[in-house]
């Protein structure tokens, strides 16, 4: 298996772009979790599916960040417009469905290291 | 809501010695646990989890971890550290009423010494 696949590894971009980061979950996986990285606030939650329904975006930042699932095959976390405060590196992981009843763990993709100027 | 306390920031250890990583969490009730590493320039790997059961588990890369329930603690050891497990490690809880949110501890930097 491939693995959560990320693009792009690395983006740099100025104050007031567009930024578009994308996520391919493993197949069969039907929860995808975006997490954002600072050395500041560590590792945060900003968005979770399930079933290509977004369940909690609770920690989504601002208005400026949304994502979207349009399939089970593929996520994108966009921001628009890019702040330097949204430099971050910005991961993505999928779990597949409970078995026996139990949650499973996430599968981290290696993550998109985002700048921007 | 859970959280997760790894108090140790940063450890040195030489290689061939043994490492213990410790993680305290904070929750009302049985969690699940995790422990993840992650290497420079990469994602969170899953090294083991707890779930229910035998409160020692077995993980990959010659990890182990130990829950201890009267301690909320689930300390992660591996008796002899290679110079590969240099990396940072954290640990995770999740709640059993809310199973897909998971709350990560800060993290713990190893660096091992030749």
């Amino acid at each position: 298996d491939a693995g959560v696949i990320q693009s792009p590894r690395h983006e740099v971009t100025e104050m007031g772009q567009e930024v578009t980061l994308r996520c391919k979950p493993i197949s069969g996986h039907n929860s995808l979790f975006w997490y954002r990285q600072t050395m500041m606030r560590g590792l945060e939650l900003l968005i979770y599916f399930n079933n290509n329904v977004p369940i909690d975006d609770s920690g989504m930042p601002e208005d400026r960040f949304s994502a979207k699932m349009p399939n089970a095959s593929f996520s994108t976390l966009k921001i628009q417009p890019s702040e330097p405060r949204d430099s971050a590196v910005y991961f993505c992981a999928s779990s597949p469905p409970p078995s026996g009843g139990l949650s499973n763990e996430q599968f981290f993709g290696p993550g998109t290291r985002l700048t921007v100027l | 809501a859970q959280s997760v306390t790894q108090p140790d920031i940063h450890i040195t250890v030489s290689e061939g010695a043994s490492l213990e990583l410790r993680c305290n969490y904070s929750y009302g009730a049985t969690p699940y646990l995790f422990w993840y590493v992650q290497s420079p320039g990469q994602g969170l790997q899953l090294l083991l989890k707890y779930f229910s059961g035998d409160t020692l588990v077995q993980g990959i890369k010659g990890f182990e971890a130990e829950f201890k329930r009267s301690q909320s603690s689930f300390n992660l050891r591996k008796p002899s550290v290679h110079w590969s497990d240099a990396a940072e490690y954290f640990c995770a809880v999740g709640a059993r009423s809310n199973d897909y949110k998971l709350s990560f501890g800060a993290g713990t930097t190893v660096t091992v010494r030749a």
